[in-house]
């Protein structure tokens, strides 16, 4: 298994409140990714990373941040979190060569209630 | 825009039938990538293919790329309850390899 791990595992919180989910990876790989996960949408991307402090969005990055400051960690702020956060996010992290695969941490289950 | 289109969407049959799942896009992919997601957990990769034409096998599941690259199948023989999962396709964006586009799944359950 890739050395991945998402904290927490799950999490219910509030409208309005801020959230911050870690991944932690002990495979130096470059890339690190964010998605979330829905039913009848697939994976969709929030974040991703390709370096420490280097960052860029993907499709569905509104009312998220992201911050990596260290190889091993990326981490995905709600800034506020809404109802409509409510999803299971999954950390991933990849070579970033073609064709390469990503594996994928555990998840973690957000409830925004 | 790339698309990866996956059918069906939900399939539940029983154990020993076979079975064809799709994933379909409009667009050209320089290469496939087929995922597995048990529930609870991360996809888990199962194959690559690259080449058009390209068949590959994993013990029960074949995997062919179309020939203009634009579409895959996965064919599972004698399916198992093992075999239960969501199947996932992706494919990589036009503007990097690091970035994938997905499908939204075929969830298939196998009954014993």
């Amino acid at each position: 298994d890739a050395g991945i791990t998402q904290s927490p595992r799950h999490k219910v919180t509030e409208t309005g409140t801020p959230v911050t989910l870690r991944c932690h990876q002990t495979e130096n790989h470059r890339y690190m990714y964010w998605y979330r996960q829905d039913p009848g949408h697939g994976l969709r991307l929030i974040h991703y990373s390709y370096g420490v402090k280097d960052t860029d969005k993907g499709e569905v990055s509104d009312g998220y941040s992201v911050s990596r400051s260290k190889t091993e960690d990326f981490l995905l702020t709600l800034e506020s979190a809404t109802s409509s956060q409510t999803s299971v996010y999954f950390c991933a992290i990849s070579l970033g060569t073609h064709a390469d695969t990503q594996y994928f941490g555990p998840g973690t289950r957000l409830t925004v209630l | 825009t790339q698309l990866l289109e996956q059918s069906p969407q939900f399939l539940s049959i029983q154990e020993g039938e076979n079975l064809t799942v799709y994933c379909n896009s409009s667009s050209v992919f320089s290469s496939l990538q087929w995922y597995r997601q048990e529930p609870g957990e991360g996809p888990v990769l199962l194959v690559t293919v690259v080449t058009g034409g390209e068949v590959k096998k994993l013990k029960r599941l074949t995997f062919q790329f179309g020939d203009a690259r634009k579409d895959s199948s996965l064919h599972i023989t004698a399916a198992q309850p093992g075999d239960t999962g969501l199947y996932l396709c992706a494919g990589p964006t036009e503007d990097s390899n690091y970035q994938l586009i997905w499908g939204a799944g075929t969830k298939l359950i196998i009954k014993p």
